[in-house]
């Protein structure tokens, strides 16, 4: 069963940055919280993922509260093409546990 | 990132005809691939795990005999669902680890596969 709660939905003005929460109460101190995203009819993919710092990649950054019970992903500078359901999904780093997949946030980007 | 490809990425069968979707990572070998399936404004759900060389393990609900999975190389597995009916229909998609490298334990997924039983 998915540990996160994320909005179903959410709208963004093209340019602007795009805020995603995500709550995660139960995360265990080995798990990480993990962001992809599927564009229609794609398979997912890889946006970042993080631990207890704040992380930033050429995609977007992750910020991790301080009691790792919530995290918010940001796109800096939503486009168009960044519509899409976003999954923020918490696993163990090591081992071969799987992805397992919440219902996530469609983001829609507006022009 | 680490790229996985599938083929077919869409085909279309006959009720009670069985069909083969092949996972590819190109360019990284995986001793774990993952097969999902998705229904239409769902989200993923997890069938089955496949490790190179041994018996895939199902997730509770799926059936090993209907949807075989093969994983004979570290490049490649396969699904086959066999005697295909029209709730079969669904976008199939698989996903593979690279091992680990201490760096990262990122998934990387196929583009999908669409099946359609008619």
């Amino acid at each position: 069963d998915a540990k996160t709660t994320q909005p179903p939905s959410m709208d963004c003005a093209e340019g602007r940055a795009a805020n995603l929460p995500c709550n995660h109460s139960t995360i265990s101190g080995n798990e990480y919280v993990y962001w992809y995203r599927q564009i229609h009819s794609q398979g997912p993919q890889y946006i970042i993922h993080g631990l207890k710092n704040n992380e930033t990649n050429e995609m977007a950054s992750l910020i991790i509260t301080e009691d790792r019970k919530s995290s918010t992903l940001i796109l800096p500078h939503a486009t168009l093409r960044d519509t899409a359901v976003y999954y923020c999904i918490v696993r163990p780093r090591s081992g071969n546990t799987p992805l397992v997949f919440g219902k996530g946030t469609r983001l829609s980007v507006i022009a | 990132g680490a790229v996985v490809s599938q083929h077919p990425s869409r085909v279309i069968c006959k009720s009670g005809t069985s069909v083969k979707i092949e996972c590819r990572s190109l360019d990284f070998q995986a001793t774990t691939m993952f097969w999902y399936r998705q229904f239409p404004k769902k989200s993923l759900m997890l069938m089955a795990t496949s490790n190179e060389g041994s018996k895939a393990t199902y997730e509770q609900g799926v059936e090993k005999d209907k949807f075989l999975i093969n994983h004979a190389s570290l490049t490649l597995s396969t699904l086959t669902v066999t005697s295909a009916h029209p709730e079969d229909s669904s976008f199939y998609i698989c996903s593979a680890r690279p091992p680990a490298s201490g760096t990262t334990y990122e998934q990387y997924f196929g583009p999908g596969t669409r099946l359609t039983v008619t």
